[in-house]
């Protein structure tokens, strides 16, 4: 059974840096494509990026310039960061594994809240 | 940016009735669209991909329909476990989702 769960700061303050992981657990990370996705309250899911565990990775265009995506093999996981974050990044962060386009199993979600 | 547009917002049904959700995309997306179920606290689950293809353990009463730019999530008794927000998702030109439709009991 394909786990994956989140881990992180539920508080940042304006201009710092996010930074997630979520741990993958009932398959190995050696294969598919590993995404983040977040849902601001009350807007609708948006993609953030991917990354392959080859090291491959590629972000949404409007966040591109503040995104890094990491995987670590050895840990089974791989890790998100977002910096100058402000107001607006405050959303529910999921990690999801993709298969051909979909996402089939995804994390629970942990919320993230940008204010000083 | 294709921009995913799910209707109604909020449908209101009865247990053992069908429901229909809808989801139209700003420019043709062929087949590659995906519905998910989310529950309060709970992680999405993917219902169908392909547009029609059910995934994994999704019972037989969810199926899919629709193509390039209109695509229909129906629901064709609906259970108590069923009620729920659900979202589509193309992923024919990078991945958008939908705003949602809130399926609740009426």
């Amino acid at each position: 059974q394909v786990q994956l769960q989140e881990s992180g700061p539920g508080l940042v303050k304006p201009s710092e840096t996010l930074s997630l992981t979520c741990t993958v657990s009932g398959v190995p990370i050696n294969n598919y494509y590993w995404s983040w996705i977040r849902q601001p309250p009350g807007k609708e899911l948006e993609f953030i990026g991917y990354i392959h565990y080859s090291g491959g990775t590629n972000y949404n265009p409007s966040l591109k310039s503040r995104v890094t995506i990491s995987v670590d093999t050895s840990k089974n996981q791989f890790s998100l960061k977002l910096a100058s974050v402000t107001a607006a990044d405050t959303a529910v962060y999921h990690c999801a594994r993709e298969v051909y386009g979909s996402f089939n199993n995804w994390g629970q979600g942990t919320l993230v809240t940008v204010s000083s | 940016e294709i921009v995913m547009t799910q209707s109604p917002a909020t449908l209101s049904v009865s247990p053992g009735e069908r429901a229909t959700l809808s989801c139209r995309a700003s420019q043709s997306v062929s087949s590659n669209l995906a519905w998910y179920q989310q529950k309060p606290g709970q992680a999405p689950r993917l219902l169908i991909y392909g547009a029609s293809t059910r995934a994994t353990g999704i019972p037989a009463r969810f199926s899919g329909s629709g193509s390039e730019t209109e695509f229909t999530l129906t629901i064709s008794s609906l259970q108590s476990e069923d009620f729920a927000v659900y979202y589509c998702q193309q992923y024919n030109e990078w991945y958008t989702f939908g705003q949602g439709t809130n399926l609740d009991i009426k």
